[in-house]
């Protein structure tokens, strides 16, 4: 199985702030990977396909890179409604395992 | 709009089987592979299971050791997810999801495009 690892598990910032999550795959995954983000008593949303590809109607803040094994989530400025859980997931090989999540707080 | 509504959940007790559905619109069913995720409280994602456009492929990981079946109806534009012999750990909220491929049989390269708003199950005596 690929294991996905998540950095960092939680992290605070301030509205205007720049961040990025990082997600490690055990293996080789090329640019099959996915990020979603979720709030509270909401399902995931799809913010980015295959590393790169910003989803419709996802603000153009976000953004993805990486290839092969390490990959990141980048938010330029932080909105008060960016602040929620995030997950990277590999859709390489089965099976289609999810990061175990960064939480975004506010600081 | 692409929608998807569960239904099933519940209180169940250890050992006993409950079957979800997921009503899909807004989109041609039988284009798409879709999926069933679930979350437990508190926990993250879990990709539960995978099922072909046709019903002619399905996935599931090793860790749901053969006690889930997923199905699809796509008369009905329905999706089924068919649970026996739950434990306490099956405990979670139960999300159906659509993936971006049309037409694909293998649940690699795609993506969760579209979420239902998910159903809980419980699973305590």
């Amino acid at each position: 199985d690929i294991a996905m690892t998540q950095s960092p598990s939680s992290l605070s910032a301030s509205v205007g702030d720049r961040v990025t999550i990082t997600c490690r795959a055990s293996q080789n995954i090329n640019n099959h990977l996915n990020w979603y983000q979720q709030k509270p008593g909401k399902a995931p949303k799809l913010l980015i396909r295959v590393a790169t590809n910003l989803q419709s109607g996802v603000p153009s803040r976000f953004s993805g890179s990486g290839f092969g094994t390490t990959f990141t989530l980048t938010i330029s400025t932080l909105q008060p409604e960016d602040f929620a859980y995030y997950y990277c997931q590999q859709t390489y090989g089965k099976p289609l395992n999810f990061g175990g999540g960064t939480n975004l707080e506010i600081k | 709009q692409v929608q998807l509504v569960e239904s099933g959940g519940g209180v169940v007790q250890p050992g006993k089987s409950l079957r979800l559905s997921c009503v899909a619109s807004g989109f041609t069913f039988s284009d798409y592979a879709m999926h069933w995720v679930r979350q437990a409280p508190g926990k993250g994602l879990e990709w539960v299971a995978f099922l072909s456009y046709d019903g002619s492929a399905e996935y599931y990981p090793h860790s749901m050791n053969g006690r889930f079946t997923i199905s699809r109806d796509n008369s009905k534009n329905t999706l089924h997810l068919q649970m026996n012999g739950l434990r306490p750990e099956d405990t979670a909220i139960y999300y159906c999801a659509r993936d971006v491929l049309q037409y694909t049989d293998g649940p690699t390269a795609g993506c969760f495009e579209y979420w239902g708003q998910g159903t809980l199950v419980t699973v305590s005596s």
